[in-house]
């Protein structure tokens, strides 16, 4: 299984709701990230995990909390984000956070509209 | 610090012309560099790497790219461009626990 999965495809939330995004690998990879990506834009770097903890943190807003429950999930927890948190989220992951073990494998995305 | 620079934000091409995306790198170590294409509404797809293993390296779809350290530059080239080639193309660095990436380069078919 070459695949990481990404659930749901799209979602719509209000300001004021509570979401999250799923990933899924099976790859056996130990590091997996989170990426926001703008229309026309490179991926921009949210958080890393390895070895299921907290390695990078890019600075992102509170409102936007990960969880690793185990090394083939990666959650995003959603909470009160803002009209411009609207974008599309990618997970990836990879054998390490290294050289060319951080070629990285890339899910299909959440296409997030925050109202 | 690693990083990489595309050249030209928009490639337009005639359906079975040469495809030139250019990527230069800045580095003071041998690099680990990446070539990923993305489709409408999709998620990232590995092209190639280079691993410093060979200086020519092969990808799916016919692509390939050189490595040329002279030049310090990773261009990916495909010689005859199909339709479904249309997308976004970014050429990335592996950087400390990161991926740099470009700006990325859009390419256009023209039947």
């Amino acid at each position: 299984d070459t695949e990481v999965t990404q659930t749901p495809k799209h979602l719509v939330m209000g300001m004021t709701n509570k979401k999250s995004l799923k990933c899924e690998q099976h790859m056996g990879h130990r590091a997996m990230y989170w990426y926001k990506q703008k229309a026309k834009k490179p991926p921009e770097l949210m958080f890393v995990y390895s070895y299921e903890k907290l390695s990078i943190n890019e600075s992102v807003p509170s409102r936007f909390s990960p969880e690793c429950p185990n090394s083939s999930l990666l959650n995003l927890h959603l909470h009160a984000l803002q009209p411009e948190d609207s974008a599309l989220y990618l997970c990836a992951s990879s054998l390490g956070t290294s050289g060319v073990y951080n070629e990285q494998f890339f899910g299909p995305g959440t296409r997030l509209t925050v109202l | 610090a690693q990083s990489v620079t595309q050249l030209g934000s928009h490639v337009s091409v005639s359906e079975g012309a040469l495809v030139l995306l250019r990527c230069n790198y800045s580095s003071s170590v041998p690099p680990y560099l990446f070539w990923y294409v993305q489709y409408p509404n999709q998620g990232l797809q590995l092209l190639l790497k280079y691993t410093s293993a060979a200086t020519l390296v092969k990808g799916i779809n016919g692509f390939e790219a050189e490595f040329k350290k002279s030049e310090t530059s990773f261009h990916l080239t495909k010689p005859s461009a199909h339709m479904s080639d249309a997308a976004e193309y970014f050429c990335a660095v592996s950087k400390d626990y990161k991926l740099s990436f470009g700006a990325g380069t859009t390419v256009t078919v023209r039947a």
